[in-house]
């Protein structure tokens, strides 16, 4: 199986809240992240977290880690339109070179 | 401002032709890499480069190439050996002094095989 995985899509009325889910396989993980790709563009990186910590909260994103479950989370609130994109999320792990595994990416769709 | 170039950004060439894909950084980053990205496969690594004059295979490394001669530059060539080169390429960059991991990813080069 994939070392990340997510669902492939998620959609959601403009002004709702957005949770969008990813698991894992390696209980090595270092540090988990969010990146997000607007359409034709590269990632950027929104958030990340370590793996000793249970929540980070920046603004509209809520990022919440369960190590026992294996599961990361991104909330968005209030989701507008411009969040319309791909989000991927991906670990990096301990005694590794530091480099991501990358899930194959949410697509989020925002709808009026 | 600091960034990472991607050159061309659409590129279309003729099976059985090399094509060379341009990543430039001004990050100052030791460390650059190359990914490619399919339609509902995420993002696999090709090359990538903790230190000029050094590189490392990725996952998916058959039918490509690069070089580090210059701590700013990390070029690609996707060769005509690559049976299904049509794809998204990403070009990434990143401290190698941190254990953070963040990648810092240029726009994007998209190449079609006609």
């Amino acid at each position: 199986g994939e070392d990340v995985e997510q669902s492939l899509f998620l959609s959601v009325r403009e002004g709702d809240s957005s949770v969008i889910n990813c698991t894992y396989t390696d209980s090595s993980s270092t540090y988990l992240y969010w990146y997000k790709q607007e359409p034709g563009a590269g990632l950027q990186l929104l958030t990340y977290i370590f793996s000793n910590m249970d929540m980070k909260q920046d603004q509209r994103l809520t990022v919440l880690l369960n190590k026992k479950d294996k599961h990361l989370s991104l909330r968005i609130a209030d989701t507008q339109t411009g969040d319309s994109a791909i989000y991927f999320c991906a670990e990096t792990t301990s005694g590794g070179s530091y480099i991501p595994t990358f899930g194959r990416g949410t697509s989020l769709i925002v709808h009026p | 401002d600091g960034g990472i170039t991607q050159s061309p950004k659409y590129l279309f060439r003729k099976e059985g032709q090399n094509v060379t894909l341009s990543c430039e950084q001004n990050l100052n980053h030791d460390a650059m890499y190359w990914y490619r990205q399919d339609p509902g496969q995420g993002l696999r690594l090709i090359y990538y480069s903790q230190i000029v004059n050094d590189f490392q295979k990725g996952d998916i490394a058959e039918g490509y190439s690069v070089s580090r001669e210059k701590k700013e530059s990390f070029p690609l060539t996707v060769t005509s050996a690559q049976k299904n080169p049509t794809a998204f390429y990403l070009c990434a960059s990143s401290r190698a002094d941190t254990n953070t991991g963040e990648l810092f990813f240029g726009e994007g080069s998209r190449l079609t095989v006609l």
